[in-house]
């Protein structure tokens, strides 16, 4: 089973209000990323945490924050949101190494009014 | 810091015949890892196919192919026999690890696909 499950599957939120987007994965994988996705651009890589230890991407470092309880299980949180989060969030999970491939799950539509 | 470039915005094809695409990255790693993911029409980012950068040998996985050209830093994908359902968007990405361990993927802007009967 290659399953990371996302929800909710589409999200409103109004311009200021906090957002919480969830993800899980069952393959005892180690590192889970987040990734941004918007029309017409590559995915950008917000942060990762690979075991218990959270890496946030320079560029985006004040704007997201994450939380892991467990292996499985990973947040993505968004203090107050703006127009220009509006985005697909699409997030991943790998085993460490890196020849490893990432399986991303089907993402969370996020539109903020 | 690494770059994947896909300077083809989109491709059109006919049904059962082959389909490629041009993908060059850059990087400072001696060694490196290079993967092509599509995105379907419900948004849903698939892995296809894995290059390690040590290995002479193009990877192939059913009917997706790579054309390996390491002195160019580019990393082809090749679809033969193409499907209606091969329609999409298809990504190009990179590995890197920085610190001694694994950082994510690096994503050109995609290419789409569109195959038509």
């Amino acid at each position: 089973d290659t399953t990371v499950k996302q929800n909710p599957r589409y999200k409103l939120a109004r311009v200021g209000k906090p957002v919480n987007l969830i993800c899980s994965q069952t393959m005892n994988h180690d590192t889970m990323y987040w990734y941004q996705k918007k029309p017409n651009q590559a995915p950008k890589l917000l942060l990762f945490y690979y075991d218990k230890i959270l890496n946030r991407e320079a560029d985006t470092f004040e704007k997201f924050q994450s939380s892991r309880p467990n292996n499985s299980f990973c947040s993505l949180y968004i203090g107050s949101a703006g127009l220009e989060y509006s985005a697909m969030y699409l997030c991943a999970s790998s085993r460490a190494g890196s020849q490893n491939t990432l399986y991303f799950g089907a993402g969370t539509r996020l539109s903020v009014l | 810091a690494q770059k994947v470039t896909q300077t083809q915005t989109s491709i059109s094809v006919m049904e059962k015949t082959t389909v490629t695409m041009d993908c060059v990255y850059e990087t400072q790693d001696s060694s490196y890892f290079l993967f092509w993911y599509k995105q379907t029409a419900s948004g849903e980012i698939v892995f296809l196919i894995r290059q390690d950068s040590y290995k002479k040998e193009n990877a192939t996985v059913g009917h997706y192919s790579l054309n390996f050209q390491k002195p160019k830093s580019s990393i082809g994908l090749i679809i033969t026999a193409t499907q209606i359902e091969d329609s999409a968007v298809y990504f190009c990405a990179m590995r890197e690890v920085r610190n001694n361990y694994a950082q994510g993927l690096t994503f050109g802007l995609g290419t789409r696909v569109s195959v038509f009967p």
